[in-house]
């Protein structure tokens, strides 16, 4: 079945720089990648989701990328802000079956 | 306003007592799941449901019941709870098969004693 890896699991960035999470996943024919964010002791909260017809998509300071060759897609956050910090899911689906399977997480600090 | 709602938001209880958080979606949606979120380890389905009367076991069903006897509703029943169930649960809906956003509830963080 499907296995969906995430790094890095925490990253640690400036405010102002740019942050990038990476997912890897196995089954070729997935073919939906969202992006979630979960704030402190809050639920997860799409972002940003990509379908595989469609090789980037931006959304203001958030962009993600989809490299179908290699099996990865990637989340991108510029001019990171404190309010960025929280922990981001990857997940992939394919056709018609609803199940995502998720990454572990990535746990994103922003230092003042 | 779409919603899943999850109840109750916070819950102690002891080893042995049985327990239901509820779940309900006001989406018409088919397919619900439930999952548990402890430090370090992400999320974790326990149970989903495609449709009415039509459920199957996640990744760590150990320990708990599902039940899907109407679309809206999808309770997680611990029958008899113990300390390593002591979570963050969370219930999520999503609607459509062709690639759509799930939609969480609020959590439930349960404590057992």
């Amino acid at each position: 079945g499907e296995n969906v890896e995430q790094h890095p699991s925490t990253l640690s960035v400036q405010e102002g720089d740019s942050a990038v999470i990476k997912c890897t996943y196995s089954d070729s024919a997935s073919n939906y990648f969202p992006w979630y964010k979960q704030e402190l002791g809050k639920r997860p909260q799409l972002i940003i989701d990509i379908r595989s017809n469609v090789g980037e998509k931006k959304d203001q300071r958030i962009a993600v990328t989809l490299n179908k060759t290699a099996k990865h897609f990637s989340l991108h956050i510029t001019e990171t802000q404190p309010e960025d910090s929280a922990v981001y899911f990857c997940a992939a689906s394919k056709g018609s079956n609803y199940q995502l399977i998720w990454g572990a997480g990535t746990k994103l600090i922003i230092k003042p | 306003e779409a919603q899943v709602t999850q109840n109750p938001r916070y819950l102690i209880t002891v080893t042995g007592k049985k327990l239901t958080v509820t779940c309900s979606q006001n989406m018409n949606h088919e397919y619900m799941s439930w999952y548990r979120q402890d430090p370090g380890l992400g999320l974790r389905q326990i149970y989903y449901s495609m449709n009415v009367e039509v459920t199957d076991k996640g990744d760590v069903p150990e320990g708990y019941k599902v039940s899907r006897k109407e679309k809206r509703n999808f309770p997680l029943i611990l029958e008899s709870p113990s300390p390593n169930q002591t979570s963050l649960y969370f219930c999520a809906s999503r609607g459509d098969a062709t690639n759509t956003e799930a939609f969480f509830g609020q959590g439930t963080r349960l404590t057992v004693v």
